[in-house]
């Protein structure tokens, strides 16, 4: 099994450039999430989705959009890509039932803005 | 919101001493307690979890105390090794159906030989 996989793994971009992320799981998880990760500012929550057609925001939205296209797969959309989103992204899933909320992480995408 | 402190930023041990890492918490609805292990270049896998019904939990070296009445839980590492040298994180949340991690900020656990 594959778990939770991240496209791609490294990206450069230019400010005011749009770029999807992608992340897909194979577990047959309900939730998903995307995290940021900064140096000294542990992992952040930006979006998550806890089932097919839903979305909520996290402590940290401004700037992303999202989309569950379906179980497997949630993408994270910056529209207009600013310095300060430079940063590692995470996408992990869930069962998110009673007694079950181990997430699972993918490998990352490290994303720089100049 | 939950907020989830989490002490100290960084720790050097020798090879064979014990680590140990805290962590404290706000909001006193929460009762799932999990520590992430990342390792350089990867994304953080689970390594060990509490409910707030069990105030410890064992597995093989590594084990996690909680104290719900002052919201403080702790990853205790005994005998470490050079491969335990990872960022560790504890995380916090309500725990029942759907709902969402609060990460503290890490510590970058250094085991040298």
């Amino acid at each position: 099994n594959a778990g939770v996989t991240q496209t791609p793994k490294f990206q450069v971009l230019k400010t005011g450039q749009s770029m999807t992320l992608q992340c897909a799981q194979d577990m047959n998880h309900n939730s998903m999430y995307w995290y940021r990760q900064d140096p000294g500012m542990g992992l952040r929550l930006i979006y998550y989705s806890a089932s097919e057609g839903t979305t909520d925001k996290g402590e940290v939205p401004n700037g992303y959009n999202v989309s569950r296209l379906n179980k497997r797969e949630f993408s994270l959309r910056l529209e207009s890509a600013a310095p300060s989103q430079t940063s590692v992204y995470f996408c992990a899933s869930s069962v998110d039932r009673v007694g079950d909320t181990e997430a699972f992480f993918g490998q990352g995408t490290r994303l720089t803005v100049v | 919101g939950e907020n989830v402190e989490q002490h100290p930023s960084t720790l050097s041990v020798q090879e064979g001493d014990s680590a140990v890492i805290k962590c404290t918490y706000s909001d006193s609805a929460s009762n799932y307690f999990p520590w992430y292990k990342q390792e350089l270049g990867k994304g953080p896998q689970l390594i060990i979890d509490i409910r707030s019904n069990v105030g410890e939990k064992k597995d093989q070296r590594i084990a996690v105390t909680l104290n719900k009445t002052a919201k403080h839980f702790s990853l205790h590492i005994t005998e470490t090794q050079p491969e335990d040298s990872a960022v560790y994180f504890c995380a916090a949340s309500k725990g029942s159906g759907y709902s969402t991690l609060t990460f503290g900020k890490g510590t970058m656990l250094l085991v040298s030989p």
